[in-house]
């Protein structure tokens, strides 16, 4: 079945580091690709989507492009903040049937002052 | 901007007891569903529903859930007897052509 498959966490940085959080992913077809991101407390917001091959998505500084050659959706970001601590979850949704949404484990990031 | 919406944000029951957690998706849109997370586990789903009857569900949805749209806002999911094991977040989305919207949660707590 789908499936979807990303980095362990947590994962600890300093303020302006770089981010990769790595996800790949299995499934029949062409599905559409997501991030969520979860804050402490609160519950999943939408972070950048992409829904067909070499699409990018970009939001707040975040970018993910949908590799079908190697089933993947790493998410980047240049420049960590503070605020970007949170729990990021990949995801991916097939377009046909019930439309489901299938996550990954999620993963934690601490961003160090 | 229009939003999901759920209620009660925390629930507390003791164990056997039935909740009904309540969700208002988003006026026009026709999808509906039901998410869990577990504390510190990954979002697992639980079913869609379309045009007044479930679509999918997983192998988690069994006899002791149930979703209903009792009117043309709400989109409610039953617990029956709960268990300690039901303690999670439940999220309620609905969906356009689209996207999917997730709403806030409503955490359970069973004792």
């Amino acid at each position: 079945g789908d499936s979807v498959t990303q980095m362990e966490g947590p994962v600890t940085l300093s303020e302006e580091a770089f981010l990769t959080i790595n996800c790949t992913y299995t499934a029949t077809g062409y599905p559409s690709l997501f991030w969520y991101v979860q804050y402490p407390g609160e519950g999943l917001q939408l972070l950048l989507k992409a829904t067909k091959a070499d699409d990018k998505g970009s939001n707040k500084g975040f970018e993910a492009t949908y590799r079908k050659e190697t089933t993947s959706f790493h998410l980047e970001k240049g420049s960590v903040q503070v605020s970007d601590s949170a729990v990021y979850f990949c995801a991916l949704r097939r377009n046909t049937g019930g439309f489901k949404t299938i996550f990954g484990a999620g993963t934690r990031l601490f961003v160090k002052a | 901007e229009p939003e999901v919406t759920q209620t009660p944000s925390h629930q507390v029951t003791q164990m056997g007891q039935e909740v009904i957690l309540r969700c208002v998706p988003i006026s026009n849109h026709l999808y509906f569903y039901w998410y869990r997370q577990i504390l510190g586990q990954k979002v697992e789903f639980l079913v869609s529903f379309y045009n007044n009857e479930i679509s999918e569900k997983s192998e988690i949805f069994d006899d002791q859930f149930s979703v209903e749209r009792p009117d043309g806002s709400n989109f409610t999911l039953k617990i029956r007897s709960t268990k300690l094991e039901d303690s999670a977040m439940y999220f309620c989305a609905s969906r356009d052509i689209e996207e999917q919207f997730f709403g806030p949660g409503t955490r359970l707590t069973v004792l």
